[in-house]
């Protein structure tokens, strides 16, 4: 079974400075993708970074870059030079046949000015 | 262009009565889905439609709950007598294919509350 588990319920950083939110999952494929959502308060999820598994360089999208260790089943999301508007819940999430996603718990993330 | 739509925004209903939701996907989309966020809880996959394809239902979490999806476009997700532990945020989100490369869009969902 798929399963995305995120160890952080809630995590903290100051404006500017970085934050790594963690996320494992298991899974006996060898060709998915992952993915980090973003949701604000208003609720509308946000792709933040996509990451293929067949593809061994992190993938990377301005301030936000990805640590994926497929032999661990690891797919951290880092956020440098953090911002007010970073300020929401992160989803992590599973695919590998474009019909089922699976999704982690979330990390709430505060940005502290 | 109008992103995802969904409607209603909030809904309240009676245990035991059915409810409707709707979603209205960006237009040229063929990949449609439905979520289901419950308090506290990260997303739970409930049904996928591509194109003209069967669905896949397999996320449905009862036989109370059914989805339809009329011409490619306009999809209804439908509750039959309501329970309490069916409160939650229904979130609806399309792409232009399967969301493996496409990126998915999501609208801002419709928080139903079962009293």
């Amino acid at each position: 079974a798929q399963t995305v588990t995120q160890s952080q319920p809630e995590m903290s950083v100051q404006e500017a400075e970085t934050v790594t939110l963690s996320c494992t999952y298991d899974t006996s494929e060898s060709d998915y993708y992952l993915f980090w959502y973003k949701q604000p308060p208003s609720r509308q999820m946000i792709l933040v970074i996509r990451q293929e598994a067949y593809k061994q360089q992190n993938a990377t999208e301005n301030r936000f870059s990805v640590n994926f260790q497929k032999a661990a089943k690891s797919f951290s999301l880092k956020i440098s030079d953090s911002q007010l508007g970073d300020a929401a819940m992160y989803f992590c999430a599973y695919c590998y046949t474009g019909n089922q996603f699976y999704f982690g718990t979330g990390t709430s993330l505060t940005v502290i000015p | 262009g109008a992103g995802v739509s969904q409607s209603p925004s909030n809904k309240v209903t009676e245990k035991g009565k059915d409810v409707e939701l709707r979603c209205d996907p960006i237009s040229g989309h063929t990949a449609l889905y439905w979520y289901r966020q419950s308090l506290g809880q990260g997303l739970e996959f409930l049904i996928y439609f591509q194109g003209n394809s069967a669905p896949d239902k397999s996320g449905l979490p009862s036989d109370r709950f059914s989805a339809e999806r009329t011409g490619g476009s306009v999809s209804t997700l439908t509750i039959q007598r309501t329970q309490q532990e069916d409160s939650a945020v229904y979130l609806c989100a399309s792409s232009l294919g399967q969301a493996l490369r496409e990126t998915q869009y999501f609208g801002p969902g419709t928080r139903l509350l079962v009293l």
